[in-house]
């Protein structure tokens, strides 16, 4: 089985700080996704990444998926409440292996 | 935007009793899956499909049952519910070969008395 590792697991800041979130594995993963639950609803589809060394910027959201493809981090900049939520890392291919999440907590 | 859906949203019901959890999507999607979430913890897959007329076990084991009989719905049956089975079920589909992307539903929320 594949492990995906999530840190921090919990995060609490302010309004208009940036903040990195990490999924790291000692396994090659031929792609990972990265997901963002709110309370009570289902993980939303955030982002692929497929390629090693690849980023992908979704406004105020930067994913890079590390060279060899056994990590990947979420960057968000000037973090707004809108971006409470867990964060969630996944990859996989016969069977898709989630991260535990990071819980964060965007202080108005 | 997925259209994967769920009902009931929320159940409460009595130990013993026995429940179906539904859920269908309309994407023609090959792949369901069946997750159990407790509140602020990690996704443990307890199902999922390939297809019609195939279902296979997850990692965490589970006394529920789930059948295949049509490519957009994946019911999940409890045959006799307990309190330990109180938790959110989500469940999710993904096209066969594509890196795996899942769609989920908003979830059930089940709580046994």
């Amino acid at each position: 089985t594949q492990l995906l590792e999530q840190s921090p697991q919990f995060l609490s800041i302010q309004e208009g700080e940036n903040l990195t979130v990490y999924c790291n594995s000692s396994s090659v993963f031929s792609s990972l996704q990265w997901y963002r639950q709110e309370p009570g609803e289902g993980p939303v589809l955030l982002v692929t990444v497929v390629t090693g060394g690849e980023v992908k910027k979704l406004k105020r959201l930067t994913f890079q998926f590390g060279d060899a493809r056994k990590d990947s981090s979420l960057h968000i900049t000037a973090a707004q409440p809108g971006d409470t939520g867990l964060y969630l890392c996944a990859g996989g291919y016969q069977k898709v292996t989630f991260g535990i999440g990071t819980k964060l907590q965007v202080i108005p | 935007e997925a259209d994967i859906y769920q009902t009931p949203r929320y159940l409460v019901i009595g130990t013993g009793k026995k429940i179906t959890l539904e859920c269908s999507q309309t994407m023609g999607h090959d792949k369901m899956y069946w997750y159990q979430q407790d509140p602020g913890m990690e996704l443990h897959l307890i199902h999922y499909s390939y297809g019609v007329n195939s279902t296979e076990k997850g990692d965490l084991s589970s006394e529920s049952t789930v059948s295949r009989i049509r490519t957009e719905h994946f019911p999940l049956t409890l045959e006799s519910a307990r309190p330990s089975h109180t938790s959110q079920y989500l469940c999710a589909s993904s096209e066969l070969g594509q890196n795996n992307e899942q769609f989920f539903g908003p979830g059930t929320r089940l709580t046994v008395l």
